[in-house]
């Protein structure tokens, strides 16, 4: 079965860059699009990018400018980096697979990425 | 950007019916998908294409959409549905994904 899995470190000091990768098995990376998504303590979704098996992207406007989306077909995963980080980026980053309806339909555990000095 | 508007809060008996509402400008154009996120777990597709419903999700989800309006209808409420739910689209004109603020539906 399809199965997401996120990595990276827990806890990144601002103005540094968060890095996290999402390794996929079940399914071969190169069928379908991919996205991240990170929900802040207590609060919504927010959808931040996603990435084609091609290389096409595209990022949520407000995060574009400190954004990049990436994938490594050879190892079946896809990663994200977040540069200049604040408080504010401190959320649990999910990563999804992209269904052919444009809808999430499945998605890793989750990672929780603190941001603090 | 794409804004989905959700009620912060929904409460609802056992065995009644619950009603979650997502609401937008350009709903009409788009489909619409439903996730139910429970405490300290991902959140799970329950419907997708307004109305269709993915393998192992009870026939009690069901969605619709009118206008620009869609709804999601929990029907026989158990207290196992007690969870933070999501609509969502694609905006085909900025090619990205959007999410409704979700709507946190309790069991009384």
């Amino acid at each position: 079965q399809v199965q997401l899995q996120e990595s990276g470190p827990g806890l990144v000091k601002p103005s540094e860059t968060l890095s996290l990768t999402c390794t996929v098995s079940g399914v071969s990376i190169s069928s379908y699009y991919w996205s991240w998504i990170r929900q802040p303590p207590g609060k919504g979704l927010e959808w931040i990018a996603y990435i084609s098996y091609s290389g096409r992207t595209n990022y949520n406007p407000s995060l574009k400018s400190r954004v990049t989306i990436s994938v490594d077909t050879s190892k079946n995963q896809f990663s994200l980096k977040l540069n200049s980080v604040t408080v504010a980026d401190t959320a649990v980053y999910f990563c999804a697979r992209v269904g052919t309806p444009l809808d999430f339909d499945y998605w890793g555990q989750g990672t929780l990425v603190t941001v603090s000095s | 950007s794409y804004v989905l508007t959700q009620p912060p809060s929904v409460s609802v008996a056992p065995g009644k019916t619950a009603r979650i509402t997502c609401g937008g400008n350009n709903i009409g154009s788009n489909d619409v998908h439903w996730y139910q996120q429970r405490p300290g777990q991902a959140p799970v597709l329950v419907i997708y294409y307004d109305s269709d419903r993915p393998s192992g999700i009870p026939e009690r989800f069901s969605g619709s959409r009118s206008g620009n309006m869609a709804t999601l209808t929990i029907d026989r409420v158990e207290a196992g549905d007690e969870a933070d739910y999501y609509c969502q689209v694609w905006d085909s004109s900025s090619d990205h994904g959007a999410f409704g603020g979700g709507t946190k539906l309790t069991v009384l």
